[in-house]
């Protein structure tokens, strides 16, 4: 199975741009998480779709918004970008069920830079 | 809201010896999963292992094993016969098996960084 995509892998964006991230699931998966990684602060969950719904939300400004398609492809948009956003921002897919050893799958970030 | 904290930022070993990475969570639930993640240079986050809260027995999988100590709330990682592969960022994480607001989502220590030695 391939694993998770993630598109584009660099980006380069000035101040009060906006941008908009992509993610392919592995075939199957249905929950999509996003998680932003800087030095400062870690790993950050930013928030999760399954079925095309957010289901879950972290702290972040509504500046970070997201959405999720039919075939659970995610995007993910920051608009009026800072130079705060930038980080690594990396996707992970998970079959979804509330249950017993739910695991996530990482793709292979976009690294973002805000000027 | 749950907390994970990996007190050793750095560690290193040798080529072929053994190395204990730390990891301790706070939290109030009894079921929850445990994981561990590797980020190696090229910055994907790889699964290690993972642990479920309600098996006492301790996950292993090829050289990584766990211990699992659910009352002290400890969850370390160990590598056996380490090789020169394993030098990434180790990650430790949790994630509640209830439901609420906190399911689904990953709470990540801040990670510790292993070097190899030849």
């Amino acid at each position: 199975k391939a694993g998770v995509t993630q598109t584009p892998r660099y980006l380069i964006k000035t101040r009060g741009q906006q941008v908009t991230l992509s993610c392919s699931p592995i075939s199957g998966h249905r929950s999509v998480s996003w998680y932003q990684q800087t030095p400062g602060q870690g790993l950050q969950f930013l928030f999760e779709y399954f079925s095309e719904t957010q289901r879950n939300k972290g702290n972040f400004p509504g500046r970070f918004s997201g959405r999720q398609f039919s075939n659970s492809r995610s995007e993910m948009n920051v608009s009026t970008l800072e130079l705060g956003d930038s980080a690594l921002y990396l996707c992970a897919s998970s079959l979804g069920d509330r249950g017993l050893g739910e695991t996530q799958y990482f793709g292979p970030g976009t690294r973002l830079l805000v000027l | 809201a749950q907390t994970v904290t990996q007190s050793q930022p750095e560690m290193s070993v040798q080529e072929a010896e053994t190395v204990t990475l730390s990891c301790t969570y706070d939290t109030s639930e009894s079921d929850y999963y445990l994981f561990w993640y590797k980020q190696p240079p090229s910055r994907q986050m790889i699964l290690v292992i993972r642990q479920e809260a309600y098996k006492q027995q301790n996950a292993t999988e090829n050289r990584f094993s766990v211990n699992f100590q659910k009352a002290a709330k400890s969850f370390s990682l160990k590598i056996s016969d380490s090789q020169l592969g394993d030098a990434a960022m180790y990650f430790c994480a949790y994630r509640s098996g209830g439901r609420g607001s906190t399911l689904g989502r990953l709470y990540f220590g801040r990670g510790t960084q292993l070097t190899v030695w030849p």
